[in-house]
């Protein structure tokens, strides 16, 4: 069956601190794709990066990066010099390439104070 | 291209009533997925469907619930009758099923806040 856990249920940080948000995962697949999505306090959920299992490069987007290491199962997300406006609820899921399956996080609720 | 569309965005209602709830996938997608979320179980999976048939109905947490997708743009999920415990964010989403390009990904309507009392 498929997991994931998001150990960090709160993060205060303060603005311009850089903070990670960890993601474990449990499958038995040897393909797969991993996700970030971010939900604001309006609600909506955002799609922030897909990640497939058989590409382990880091990625870098603005403030943003991930960190996936199959050795450790994780998929971590840091934010740099984080702002107010990151304060959102981050989760992280996982899903099967060949199937439907997609499992959430219990998800990260982030606040940025100013 | 409109993202995926969500109606009502608010409905309050009374125990006992029927509640309908719409949703219109991004054009091409051909899986659309109902999600339900809650603070005590966060986001669960409800159904699915691939080209309007329903894949995957085992989320749906009793007989009260009930979707449908007519045709490749629109979807329902109805409750009859709905309970308080019913009160809840549901999202709908949808994927193109390209496998390997950026489309393999779900996108998530604004959701619908149910409020039942």
């Amino acid at each position: 069956a498929q997991k994931v856990t998001q150990a960090q249920t709160e993060i205060s940080v303060v603005e311009k601190e850089d903070v990670t948000l960890d993601c474990v995962y449990e499958t038995r697949d040897t393909t797969y794709y991993l996700f970030w999505y971010k939900q604001p306090p309006s609600g909506e959920l955002v799609f922030l990066i897909r990640r497939n299992s058989f590409d382990e490069q880091n990625e870098i987007s603005g403030r943003y990066s991930w960190n996936f290491q199959k050795s450790t199962s994780s998929f971590n997300f840091t934010i740099t010099a984080s702002q107010v406006v990151d304060s959102a609820v981050y989760f992280c899921a996982l899903s099967e390439v060949y199937g439907q399956n997609f499992v959430f996080g219990p998800g990260t609720r982030l606040s940025v104070l100013p | 291209d409109a993202g995926v569309i969500q109606s009502p965005r608010h409905e309050v209602t009374e125990m006992g009533q029927e509640v309908t709830l719409r949703c219109k996938p991004i054009s091409g997608h051909d899986y659309l997925f109902w999600y339900r979320q809650t603070m005590m179980r966060g986001l669960e999976l409800l159904i699915y469907f691939n080209n309007n048939v329903p894949i995957d109905d085992s989320g749906m947490p009793e007989d009260r619930f009930s979707a449908k997708m007519p045709n490749a743009s629109f979807s329902t999920l109805k409750i009859q009758p709905s309970e308080p415990r019913d009160s809840a964010v549901y999202f709908c989403a949808s994927r193109s099923r390209v496998s390997g390009t950026s489309t393999d990904t779900q996108y998530f309507g604004p959701g619908t806040r149910l409020t039942v009392l």
